[in-house]
């Protein structure tokens, strides 16, 4: 069956820093790809998506590109700030409309 | 921006009891899911619903459970018999069409269900 990998938190980092986390999947066909982020006391809110093979998406300083070799879908953010802190999922979608999501990793910026 | 709205925030209910959690889902929205996350755990699917049936749902969704659109703007998850188990973060998602990465999946604030 689908399943989605991310590296498992926390993250804690100092702001401007570069953030990554990791993100690989499985997946029969050539599923969607997606980041949603959970603010504190939020629900999930999409933060980027990428629908095909070599696509990047970005949104709000973050981006993470589509690999279908390495079947990885990593995100970075270049400089991050204290309002980043928030727990992000990665998750696809395959055949049917469904998300699969991984566990989800909380990222701390500390001033 | 329009939302998906869910109530209540939190639920407590005693084991055995039933429980029915609401959404709202946005206005144009066709299709509608939910999903549970139990505490330090994956969220999962439980459930789609479009034009009035369930299009899909998961093995975590059984007997126990049920979704209705009772009207045109609410979309509840019932639970009929509480179990311990089932202590969860229940979030209510919709989107425009069910089969398009374009047109995401728009998540409600969630549901925390205790039971006791």
């Amino acid at each position: 069956g689908n399943s989605v990998t991310q590296m498992e938190g926390p993250v804690t980092l100092s702001e401007e820093a570069f953030l990554t986390i990791n993100c690989t999947y499985t997946a029969t066909g050539y599923p969607s790809l997606f980041w949603y982020v959970q603010y504190p006391g939020e629900g999930l809110q999409l933060l980027l998506k990428a629908t095909k093979a070599d696509d990047k998406g970005s949104n709000k300083g973050f981006e993470a590109t589509y690999r279908k070799e390495t079947t990885s879908f990593h995100l970075e953010k270049g400089s991050v700030q204290v309002s980043d802190s928030a727990v992000y999922f990665c998750a696809l979608e395959a055949a049917g409309n469904k998300l699969t999501f991984g566990g989800g990793t909380r990222v701390l910026v500390k001033p | 921006e329009p939302e998906v709205t869910q109530t209540p925030s939190h639920q407590v209910t005693q084991m055995g009891q039933e429980v029915i959690l609401r959404c709202v889902p946005i206005s144009n929205h066709l299709y509608f899911y939910w999903y549970r996350q139990i505490l330090g755990q994956k969220v999962e699917f439980l459930v789609s619903f479009y034009n009035n049936e369930i299009s899909e749902k998961s093995e975590i969704f059984d007997d126990q459970f049920s979704v209705e659109r009772p009207d045109g703007s609410n979309f509840t998850l019932k639970i009929r018999s509480t179990k311990l188990e089932d202590s969860a973060m229940y979030f209510c998602a919709s989107s425009v069409r069910g089969d398009s990465p374009n047109q995401p999946q728009h998540f409600g604030d969630g549901t925390r269900l205790s039971i006791l």
